[in-house]
């Protein structure tokens, strides 16, 4: 079985400051790694994913995420940040070879004040 | 650009009521799923679908709920006789295919609330 662990549920930090989210993951077989944000009254949309290859990814809105297997990590990070970035940010597991189930972290709300 | 879509927003229903929610995936995806999030909580997998069969369930799929794609437009959720620990937010997602290369759109999700 895998689960996700997100270690802060609310991030409080100022417009163009850097920012970075943690999770950590556990699972005994090999798995695809994802951050999904979720902007108000919106549904979950990708940030970003890690399948395989490189072990620092790159997604949209200027995050990126660095795979690390050994702490068995996925933080999310972004050097500068916007209001309008303000959300809810959601890391995902998925075990290689299941039917598409993803199991989710709690959630950390990340909160961009001016 | 295309978007998974559900309705309603918000369901209001007295406890041991059916209720049925409604999700229109992206038109050429094949594959469908239900999460849900109460409160305060995880997003927590649901049910998987595909070729008109269940893939996979989570043990919170008991017999009280039962998916289906009437109309090969629509994918529904049923729940036959809710409980108030039923009350959550509830998420339909499709993907084109199953593989994790596959991403999974989500639509913007139903708020339940039973009472």
């Amino acid at each position: 079985a895998q689960s996700v662990t997100q270690l802060d549920s609310q991030v409080p930090v100022f417009e163009e400051a850097p920012v970075e989210l943690r999770c950590n993951y556990s699972s005994s077989v090999s798995v695809y790694l994802f951050w999904y944000v979720q902007y108000p009254n919106q549904g979950l949309q990708l940030l970003l994913k890690y399948l395989s290859g490189s072990t620092l990814v790159k997604g949209i809105n200027g995050f990126e995420a660095e795979f690390n297997k050994s702490q068995t990590s996925f933080h999310l990070r972004k050097p500068s940040v916007h209001i309008s970035d303000t959300a809810e940010y959601f890391c995902a597991v998925r075990a290689s070879g299941n039917t598409g189930k993803l199991i989710f972290g709690q959630g950390t709300t990340l909160q961009v004040k001016p | 650009e295309p978007e998974v879509t559900q309705t309603p927003s918000h369901q209001v229903t007295q406890m041991g009521q059916e209720v049925i929610l409604r999700c229109v995936p992206i038109s050429n995806h094949l594959y469908f799923y239900w999460y849900r999030q109460i409160l305060g909580q995880k997003v927590e997998f649901l049910v998987s679908f595909y070729n008109n069969e269940i893939s996979e369930k989570s043990e919170i799929f008991d017999d009280q709920f039962s998916v289906e794609r009437p109309d090969g437009s629509n994918f529904t959720l049923k729940i036959r006789s809710t409980k108030l620990e039923d009350s959550a937010m509830y998420f339909c997602a499709s993907s084109l295919g199953q593989g994790p290369y596959n991403e999974q759109f989500f639509g913007p999700g139903t708020r339940l609330t039973v009472l």
